[in-house]
């Protein structure tokens, strides 16, 4: 199936930096989702972007589809430690089906 | 808020036994999902439902696997042979427009 490569796998960053990642495949999406999942939870949709180029915030999160419409990045500015737990990136291409991405597991350091 | 919700939180089963997950999608919504998601792996897609039919299937979803709607507002997934690779997270997802909202999960044990 469709590979969506997210990177980094893991971060560990100190409370108040900022954090970025992102995730590529290679087909062009309709659609981008970033998620973020806690242990033993369903992921809770963050952001979803519709167009290439388009930029979305929510709070301190910001997310970009890419012109390419092959990527697609997250940034969460000013961390706190409730932002701790895992990001997934999904993708849409014209059918109803979304990949995943691998996950990128945040660590806040207080 | 409205929310998709997942019964039960968790299942134990023995080998080979059939097991049914329940889920009642946001209620205006229109496609319904199964996905499933291996312990410490990435969520995987199962399949997609809409006009009481399935859309696409991943090729995880062999014929051991089968949805159904039996009425208006439950989605359920039967595994009808369980097997020990069976265990995992399984997630139903809804959705109205290209946003899919998540259920809390129901997280099947294979004995």
């Amino acid at each position: 199936g469709q590979q969506l490569n997210q990177s980094p796998q893991s971060m560990f960053i100190q409370e108040g930096e900022d954090v970025s990642m992102n995730c590529t495949s290679s087909s062009i999406f309709n659609t981008w989702l970033w998620y973020k999942q806690d242990p033993g939870e369903g992921p809770v949709l963050l952001i979803a972007l519709y167009k290439a180029g388009e930029l979305t915030s929510n709070g301190r999160l910001t997310a970009q589809f890419g012109i390419t419409r092959k990527d697609s990045f997250l940034n969460i500015s000013a961390s706190i430690p409730s932002d701790v737990g895992i990001y997934f990136c999904a993708g849409q291409e014209a059918g109803n089906q979304f990949y995943f991405g691998t996950g990128t597991s945040l660590t806040v350091i207080p | 808020e409205p929310e998709v919700t997942q019964t039960p939180s968790h299942q134990v089963t023995q080998m080979g036994q059939e097991v049914i997950l329940r889920c009642v999608p946001i209620s205006n919504h229109l496609y319904f999902y199964w996905y499933r998601q291996i312990l410490g792996q990435k969520v995987e897609f199962l399949v997609s439902f809409y006009n009481n039919e399935i859309s696409e299937k991943s090729e995880i979803f062999d014929d051991q696997f089968s949805v159904e709607r039996p009425d208006g507002s439950n989605f359920t997934l039967k595994i009808r042979s369980t097997k020990l690779e069976d265990s995992a997270m399984y997630f139903c997802a809804s959705s109205w427009t290209r946003r899919e909202f998540f259920g809390p999960g129901t997280r099947l044990t294979v004995l």
